[in-house]
């Protein structure tokens, strides 16, 4: 079974540019989530979709970030302008329903921003 | 809101010996507890989990039992071998939409 998939692995920009992360999940999973894992810290939900629609997206700054999940399969996660402090790495999970916190992670997207 | 907090590393030991990384949580109603692990260059995993108050979670030689009385979910090995080395997640699972939450995480390095 092939796992979550993400790209790009690894992405360097400027601030105030802008940045993009794709999110493919396992085959079948209902629930999708992106994290963001600043160094030295745990991840932080940013967004959890129930198939195409937003479960919770409370903690996602949308001055500048936004995501979808068209036709509840892909992902994808925008942020524009980048600061400083969102430099991180930015998992994307996925899960069947009822999984009760059961997640498989993708290997992330780790941005840097200068 | 719910919270975990994990012991703090590094914490370097030398193969054979027993871990223990302390996990304790703050949470309302009854959450799912879990132990995550992310190995050098990958992505996090599922190590364990523990649904209920006194449910005991294995696997690959890790053992946590959930505490609700102590609120913890401490993660045990009795000997440590050099794959073990990882970043441990501690989290727990919560509220209607199941939101996991972790903790900071803990680096273990084991030496041969």
């Amino acid at each position: 079974e092939a796992g979550v998939a993400q790209s790009p692995r690894y992405k360097i920009i400027e601030k105030r540019q802008s940045v993009a992360f794709w999110c493919n999940p396992i085959s079948g999973h209902a629930t999708l989530y992106w994290y963001q894992q600043i160094l030295g810290q745990g991840p932080k939900l940013l967004i959890q979709f129930q198939n195409n629609g937003v479960v919770d997206d409370s903690q996602l700054p949308k001055d500048r970030f936004s995501a979808e999940r068209l036709k509840g399969v892909d992902s994808t996660l925008k942020i524009q302008p980048a600061k400083l402090e969102d430099s991180a790495v930015y998992l994307c999970a996925s899960s069947p329903t009822g999984s009760l916190g059961e997640l498989f992670f993708g290997e992330g997207s780790r941005l840097t921003v200068l | 809101g719910n919270s975990v907090t994990q012991m703090e590393g590094p914490v370097t030991l030398s193969e054979e010996a027993f871990l223990t990384i302390n996990c304790t949580y703050t949470a309302t109603g009854y959450p799912s507890l879990f132990w995550y692990v992310q190995y050098p260059g990958e992505g996090l995993q599922l190590l364990l989990k523990a649904t209920k108050a006194d449910d005991k979670g294995s696997n690959k030689g890790f053992e946590a039992t959930y505490r609700k009385e102590t609120t913890s979910f401490h993660l045990e090995k009795g000997s440590v071998q050099v794959s073990d080395s990882a970043v441990y997640f501690c989290a727990l699972s919560g509220g209607s939409n199941y939101k996991l939450t972790f903790g900071k995480g803990t680096l273990l390095t084991v030496n041969p």
